[in-house]
């Protein structure tokens, strides 16, 4: 089974801030990679998948990048909505697996 | 639009069953695949398995092969997901979740998200 590891496992940062999320994958998964932000007490929403395709809706200051073993999540300028745990999840092969969460918190 | 939800919260006693539904509409209920994934409190998102609404097809992450029975009725376009032999380590949030096939590589691959079911497994 593929593994996903999340680094830092919390961020403190201020509104304003660049942030930047890393996830590595035990084996490579191409561009098969998707992350989602979750707020306490909501299901995950959707950002991004492929690596890099943004979902609809979702704010120009996310960004993706990365392929194979390594990927990351960035936030151009963090927002006061942005404070949240975002989760990186392969789909390349099953079972499907999810990074272990990176919680961004207000510093 | 697009709506996903789930039945409500759940208090078993431990080797009891719970039965999960999650009622889909905005949408071609048979067109997208459901998956069904965890979340323990405080921890991270485990995924479970997915369920072919057309063909009843499934499949299972092996954890949860023997345990866990996925059905849908079309005729209501309602999901139901099934845990027996439930433990403490089964209290958990858990998520329907439409899915654009059932082909890992299928992109979106999780695109919208039930509200979540809160089982509570305690004696």
């Amino acid at each position: 089974d593929i593994q996903m590891t999340q680094s830092p496992s919390t961020l403190s940062a201020s509104v304003g801030d660049r942030v930047t999320i890393t996830c590595r994958a035990s084996q490579s998964i191409g561009v098969w990679l998707a992350w989602y932000q979750q707020k306490p007490g909501k299901a995950p929403n959707p950002l991004i998948y492929k690596a890099s395709t943004l979902e609809g809706g979702v704010p120009l200051r996310f960004s993706g990048s990365g392929s194979g073993t390594e990927f990351t999540l960035t936030i151009s300028s963090l927002q006061p909505d942005d404070f949240a745990t975002y989760y990186c999840q392969q789909y390349d092969k099953y079972p499907l697996a999810f990074g272990g969460g990176t919680k961004v918190e207000i510093k | 639009q697009v709506q996903l939800v789930q039945s409500g919260a759940e208090v078993k006693k431990p080797g009891a069953s719970v039965k999960v539904s999650c009622k889909a509409s905005g949408y071609t209920f048979t067109d997208y695949y459901f998956h069904w994934v965890r979340q323990a409190p405080g921890q991270g998102l485990q995924w479970m398995g997915w369920i072919n609404p057309n063909s009843g097809d499934t499949n299972f992450a092996q954890r949860f092969q023997d345990n866990v029975t996925l059905t849908r009725d079309t005729s209501i376009s309602t999901v139901y997901m099934e845990l027996s032999s439930l433990t403490s380590d089964d209290t958990a949030v858990y998520y329907c979740v439409r899915a654009t096939c059932g082909g890992a590589t299928c992109s979106p691959p999780l695109d919208y998200w039930g509200q979540g079911t809160l089982v509570t497994v305690s004696s």
